[in-house]
């Protein structure tokens, strides 16, 4: 089946810092990802869909400044975390959507990457 | 009430036992993920339904569209399997977003 990877798979950084997750779709090209963000024992929540070429749509409380993403191929979306702060620690997962319309635009969850700020 | 529950929320069984997860949903898609969580965070897609039954070796997802419903049944349970399972539907549309249960949290005794 189809595979999404993210990178890295954990990272800790220092508070006032930027950090960069990479989601990749590894054998299809994706029209539009997903980044999601877990809080423990929390369901996980949209932030923003991206769409290869175009400026992502963040969902209403998630600041666009703070989480800057890029979808500057079809297998390539990054979401950097800027300026983090203890908050931001949480579980940050990708999906991406297949563009072909003969594999049902089927949608395809990464690992996902745990962010520790100290 | 949330869009899409999840029953039970905790589940403990002994190796060997028949789990059943459930999940109900209230609002239209256009698909049902099932998604297995480790303790370490990774997700692992399972199941991707949009109807009837679909089977992978001692898992077994059921939907049930009219109804609302999904079941994920895990035959001969095992230690391994303890995890945390997540429902997930895909909103009718054509958004493609996903909203997700909270969880049932398994862990299977040996």
């Amino acid at each position: 089946g189809a595979v999404v990877s993210q990178h890295p798979s954990w990272v800790i950084c220092k508070s006032g810092t930027s950090v960069k997750i990479e989601c990749r779709s590894l054998d299809f090209q994706a029209t539009t990802m997903f980044w999601y963000r877990q809080f423990p024992k929390q369901s996980l929540m949209l932030m923003a869909t991206s769409n290869e070429g175009s400026k992502a749509t963040y969902e209403q409380g998630v600041e666009k400044d703070k989480f800057l993403i890029n979808h500057a191929s079809l297998t390539l979306s990054t979401l950097t975390v800027t300026s983090a702060h203890p908050e931001d620690s949480s579980f940050y997962i990708c999906s991406a959507r297949d563009g072909n319309e003969l594999r049902s635009y089927e949608q395809y969850f990464g690992p996902g990457t745990r962010l520790t700020v100290t | 009430k949330n869009e899409v529950e999840q029953s039970p929320q905790n589940l403990t069984a002994q190796e060997g036992e028949f789990i059943t997860i459930n999940c109900s949903y209230s609002v239209g898609i256009s698909a049902l993920h099932w998604l297995q969580q480790h303790p370490g965070g990774g997700i692992v897609s399972l199941f991707m339904l949009s109807s009837g039954k679909k089977k992978h070796g001692r898992l077994i997802a059921t939907i049930n569209i009219q109804e609302k419903h999904s079941s994920l049944h895990i035959t001969a349970s095992h230690p391994r399997d303890s995890a945390v399972y997540i429902c997930a539907v895909r909103l009718i549309g054509g958004t493609y977003k996903y909203i997700f249960g909270t969880g049932t949290r398994l862990k299977v005794l040996a």
